[in-house]
């Protein structure tokens, strides 16, 4: 069982580029969310999506955009990369409101 | 606004009982869950409370006072593998999970 495929696993980017961070699920989770993780400070939420063709922002929204065409996939594109975006970026999903996320084993990015 | 406070380190002993507090600050509260993350990976489910009192699985419990905004997650019989962050996280009225900063547990011989 895939679960939730997140690619790429690490990545370095320069300064001013754009990047995609894919995340895909094969679970049929109607939410879908994106976390960073920084030293210190925890999980903090960038956007989510509840359903398929809506998304919402999060604690830590700028510099990044998310977009929700089907139930599978959610993507997270950094437009305009900074070296404040250096980070370790967890896609996730859950199937109800539970409170039981599954997370995807994260992408890591740095921006020089 | 939102916020959770949790103690940034804990320590304790094999075989021994810890409890790890969790305080939040939510706009709208439908649940606390509590997560483990072991270094390098990612993190994992452990528990969730959406009503006041105890949910018990296996080793680990966790509580929920609505009232008092208050949760805490009990690990008994620790073992070494236990060794690892706590992260407890409110679901917000946007049904929105919104961790804290985490709890980094050691586990001593």
């Amino acid at each position: 069982t895939a679960g939730i495929t997140q690619a790429p696993t690490s990545q370095i980017l320069a300064a001013g580029r754009s990047m995609t961070l894919r995340c895909t699920q094969d679970m049929r989770h109607n939410a879908m969310y994106w976390y960073r993780q920084d030293l210190g400070l925890g999980l903090r939420l960038i956007h989510y999506s509840n359903t398929a063709g809506t998304t919402g922002k999060g604690e830590v929204p700028d510099g990044y955009s998310v977009s929700r065409a089907n139930t599978d996939d959610f993507p997270l594109t950094l437009a305009s990369a900074v070296p404040s975006q250096t980070s370790v970026y967890f896609c996730a999903s859950s199937r109800d409101n539970t409170g039981e996320l599954f997370f995807g084993e994260g992408s890591r990015l740095t921006v020089l | 606004g939102q916020s959770l406070e949790q103690p940034s380190e804990v320590t304790a002993v094999e075989g021994a009982i810890v409890q790890i507090n969790c305080t939040y600050q939510t706009s709208g509260f439908y649940g606390l869950s509590w997560y483990q993350q072991h270094d390098g990976g990612a993190p994992t489910f452990l528990s969730y409370n959406g009503l006041d009192g105890l949910e018990e699985t296996g080793r680990f419990s966790s509580f929920l006072s609505r009232s008092d905004s208050y949760g805490y997650l009990l690990l008994q019989e620790l073992q070494m593998k236990d060794s690892a962050s706590y992260f407890c996280a409110v679901r917000d009225s946007s049904y929105k999970l919104i961790f804290g900063s985490g709890t980094r547990l050691l586990v001593r011989p």
